[in-house]
């Protein structure tokens, strides 16, 4: 069973600073990882996708990594500002292409002016 | 813009009360549809996957008889939570997905907020 853990489960930090969020999975036979943005009340906001085959993407000042064999992913945010504040999620989805797609808990970031 | 739509946004009704719940794909067909649950501060809980034109697959603790999930069209998926109480109150959101479209990010609607007083 697929269970996917993230690392912290909060952070503040001031800004200007550049912060990696971890995520963890137990089974590497993934399809793809999706890392998303919550914003408190709201739905979910893709941010970046990385393909099983896959070890990074960009997107603007985040970068995503995969590492599937460890089973680890991170996402990489520079020169963090107040409105990066909210919830990050990441998600991955199972070798079936349309299978669902299992979430971990998110890390809950806050940026201080 | 947008690729699933969701609706309503925001409901709020009396103990008792069955609630409808509409996802939508707008640019794709959806061979499959999940539906999420999100209690506040807590992450999305999958629970159930709906194919179209099959019944639902219900995750482990999710009552079939409680949530009704239809899916009866390529681009239409609806929750029915009957006979809602308090502990039913909760941010459902679904999403969909399609095999011709397996190397997009997977889309999701904006959500419901149930509130059951």
């Amino acid at each position: 069973k697929q269970e996917v853990t993230q690392i912290p489960a909060a952070l503040s930090v001031p800004e200007g600073e550049n912060l990696v969020l971890n995520c963890s999975f137990t089974d590497s036979a993934i399809y793809n990882l999706q890392w998303f943005r919550q914003d408190p009340g709201k739905g979910l906001t893709s941010l970046l996708l990385i393909q099983s085959s896959q070890r990074e993407q960009t997107s603007g000042r985040l970068n995503a990594s995969l590492d599937k064999s460890s089973g680890r992913s991170t996402l990489y945010i520079a020169a963090s500002q107040p409105g990066d504040s909210a919830t990050y999620l990441c998600a991955v989805r199972r070798e079936t292409s349309y299978d669902k797609v299992i979430f971990g808990p998110g890390t809950s970031l806050s940026v201080i002016p | 813009g947008a690729v699933v739509s969701q609706h309503p946004s925001w409901v709020i009704c009396k103990s008792g009360t069955s609630v409808k719940i509409e996802c939508r794909s707008l640019d794709f067909q959806a061979t499959t549809m999940f539906w999420y649950r999100q209690f506040p501060k807590q992450s999305l809980m999958l629970m159930a996957t709906s194919n179209e034109g099959s019944k639902a697959t219900y995750e482990q603790g999710v009552e079939k008889d409680k949530f009704l999930i239809n899916h009866a069209s390529l681009t239409l998926s609806t929750l029915t939570v009957t006979s809602a109480h308090p502990e039913d109150s909760s941010f459902y959101i679904c999403s969909a997905s399609s095999v011709t479209h397996s190397n997009q990010p997977q889309h999701f609607g904006d959500g419901t907020r149930l509130s059951i007083l």
